[in-house]
């Protein structure tokens, strides 16, 4: 157990709907990360957050996705009007300290959208 | 900018015979690498990590990494492959202020009793 948890696990939409994933790591991981993985690819950066302050945002991060972390606790990534291209593993992960503690990752949340 | 490839997108081993994963670097400073372990269904679990300490790293399960500043590389290896090691490796460097992870595009290891 990595004590960061993510849900739902799986979520099948419908194109040009909006999905919201949530991550909920331990009280000590104040730098969170969002990645998304495709099939057969190693996961990508999309953006992290210090506490509740959202640093670094990809450029794969379309105006679509919304990162948010408002207490600096859990965190929701929401994907307005979806796309197939949406489609993957959408990866949480947490760290204490600055930026060298050990990265946790969640389970993933898998998007499916037809 | 940093980058990593892995030369094997597959891999096949017999149980019991040496396991080699290639992971070669891009970087414009001195790099932390590390290698993460994805088992079906499962979070990604990191094996071990190079910080600039010693250039021979050990990681969990028998997994060791050696760092070559003038190849660039950062190859996985274990001295016997075990039926459980079967899974998704990937090869990874962080840029120096810790802000973000690049990650190869994985080696999928097949173990073969």
């Amino acid at each position: 157990d990595t004590g960061v948890s993510q849900d739902p696990r799986h979520k099948i939409t419908k194109r040009g709907q909006n999905v919201t994933f949530r991550c909920d790591p331990i009280s000590e991981h104040n730098r969170l990360y969002w990645y998304r993985q495709t099939l057969g690819q190693g996961p990508e950066f999309l953006t992290y957050f210090q506490n509740e302050a959202q640093l670094e945002k990809s450029r794969l991060l379309s105006d679509r996705f919304s990162a948010e972390r408002p207490k600096g606790s859990f965190s929701t990534l929401e994907i307005q009007r979806t796309e197939q291209g949406d489609s993957a593993m959408y990866l949480c992960a947490a760290r204490m300290g600055g930026s060298t503690g050990e990265l946790f990752f969640g389970e993933g949340s898998r998007l499916t959208v037809l | 900018a940093q980058s990593v490839t892995q030369l094997d997108s597959h891999v096949s081993v017999s149980e019991g015979t040496p396991v080699l994963l290639r992971c070669n670097y891009s970087s414009s400073y001195s790099p932390s690498l590390f290698w993460y372990v994805q088992h079906p269904n499962k979070g990604l679990q990191l094996l071990l990590k190079y910080t600039s300490a010693a250039t021979l790293v050990k990681g969990i399960n028998g997994f060791e990494a050696e760092f070559k500043k003038s190849e660039t590389s950062f190859h996985l290896t274990k001295p016997s492959a075990h039926m459980s090691d079967a899974a998704e490796y990937f090869c990874v460097v962080e840029d120096n202020a810790g802000n973000m992870l690049t990650f190869g595009g994985g080696t999928r290891l097949m173990v073969k009793p």
